[in-house]
């Protein structure tokens, strides 16, 4: 019964290499979101989506960027990934701003 | 925007205690409360929420309180079980297309 899946569950990639992490949901949502998940810190939004083609900027979007050409998938980009981008990354979505949000297993993003 | 905080970041209870986690908003418009549950090497699943129309809504051992008046709403488990450990996030929102989360509290219950 899987709704939420991410590409990869672990990724190990060099600085300054461009990072593509991809999500994709099934449930038609309009909504998605991309979250960082650091120790103390909880769940930091980068970017989101509340329809195709359009994104909106999260607390934390500086070195990331996103795409989303389907409505089921939302893709987040590392142009020119850094050692502080090592995190543990979380996808998203959800029907309407009070309906249940559905996260995806995560990837956990390790840049040397 | 809204900023939520949670407290506290850290709660070991026995088995069969009670735990209470608390968070506090700043933006009065928040409507929708959402708490969420991760276990570990797992992602968080909705356990229960609240609107504001309600002070408390329960089900089963967990329960939600929210104050309105002082912005702040509280998670309740009664008798814990080992199962229960894990991170819980609260969570607000006005209604907009964002949730705003808590930094997470770590429950530990000790069998």
């Amino acid at each position: 019964d899987v709704k939420v899946t991410q590409s990869s569950r672990y990724l190990v990639k060099r600085t300054g290499e461009k990072v593509f992490l991809e999500c994709v949901q099934d449930m038609d949502h309009e909504n998605m979101f991309w979250y960082r998940q650091d120790p103390g810190l909880g769940l930091r939004l980068i970017y989101f989506s509340y329809d195709v083609k359009m994104k909106e900027k999260g607390d934390i979007p500086e070195g990331y960027s996103v795409s989303r050409e389907k409505k089921e998938r939302f893709s987040l980009i590392l142009e020119s990934a850094s050692t502080n981008q090592t995190s543990m990354y979380l996808c998203a979505s959800r029907e309407g701003p009070r309906n249940e949000q559905f996260f995806g297993p995560g990837t956990r993003l390790t840049v040397l | 925007g809204e900023n939520v905080e949670q407290h506290p970041s850290t709660l070991s209870v026995q088995e069969g205690d009670s735990a209470v986690i608390k968070c506090t908003y700043s933006d009065s418009a928040s409507n929708y409360f959402p708490w969420y549950k991760q276990e570990l090497g797992k992602r968080p699943q909705l356990i229960i929420d609240i609107r504001s129309n309600v002070g408390e809504k329960k089900d089963q051992r967990i329960a939600v309180t929210l104050n309105k008046t002082a912005k702040h709403f509280s998670l309740h488990i009664t008798e814990t079980q080992p199962e229960d450990s894990a991170v819980y996030f609260c969570a607000a929102t006005t209604g907009a297309n964002n949730l705003f989360f808590g930094t997470g509290t770590r429950l530990t219950v000790i069998p």
